[in-house]
């Protein structure tokens, strides 16, 4: 079966630092993998989605950046954070075909304060 | 464009009561739906969907919604109401074939009261 890991599960970062999260999917090939930003209140904001490795769209413009290094792991980062980038991110990640009826699972997030 | 609103963004009931969260969708295309739950601290975790086929489709915790073509909904409910069900639910909908996948509702915090 398939699995998706993320973290840390909780970060704590002061303000201009720098910001990775790790997600890695397993027991799949060539997913579709995408970070998404919860703001406390608030719905879900997808942030980048990527088809392959080294492809990454970005949905919404901003200090934060996605890489695709390998088929199954998805980083977001940030070379100086600000106190806007707090927030619940989660990773997830679909089949590459559409049979599956476009269904995202979803790792269990992290959560991120900048002070 | 698609789109998806939830009409309540916080809604309670009593335990044993009905449960009725609403969904309603603008898509240009027919679409596929879904209802996640998060409980919290965590991820979303899918209820169910609607591809094609039966507009009555079943989930899991005993959650089922119907798709409304003519009134473009797609509202969750559950019979009976166990306090375990108090979770945030976000309904979405995908255009076929789009690997940007899913357009969020805003949410609906479901309360259940002893």
């Amino acid at each position: 079966s398939q699995t998706i890991h993320q973290w840390p599960a909780t970060l704590v970062q002061p303000v201009g630092s720098p910001l990775s999260l790790e997600c890695t999917v397993e027991g799949t090939s060539n997913p579709n993998l995408y970070w998404y930003r919860q703001a406390a209140g608030r719905g879900l904001q997808l942030l980048f989605y990527s088809v392959g490795i080294g492809q990454i769209s970005s949905e919404v413009p901003q200090n934060l950046s996605a890489s695709r290094p390998q088929d199954r792991q998805f980083i977001l980062s940030s070379k100086k954070l600000l106190l806007s980038d707090s927030g619940f991110y989660l990773c997830a990640w679909s089949s590459s075909g559409w049979s599956s009826g476009n269904t995202i699972y979803f790792g269990e997030g992290s959560w991120l304060t900048v002070v | 464009a698609q789109s998806v609103t939830q009409l309540g963004s916080h809604v309670s009931v009593s335990e044993g009561a009905l449960v009725l969260l609403r969904c309603n969708y603008s898509s240009s295309v027919p679409p596929y739906l879904f209802w996640y739950v998060q409980y919290p601290n965590q991820g979303l975790q899918l209820l169910l969907k609607y591809t094609t086929g039966a507009t009555l489709v079943k989930g899991i915790n005993g959650f089922e919604a119907e798709f409304k073509k003519s009134e473009t909904s797609f509202h969750l409910t559950k019979p009976s109401a166990h306090m375990s069900d108090a979770a945030e639910y976000f309904c979405a909908v995908s255009d076929k074939g789009s690997a940007r996948q899913l357009t969020f509702g805003s949410g609906t915090q479901l309360t259940v009261l002893p």
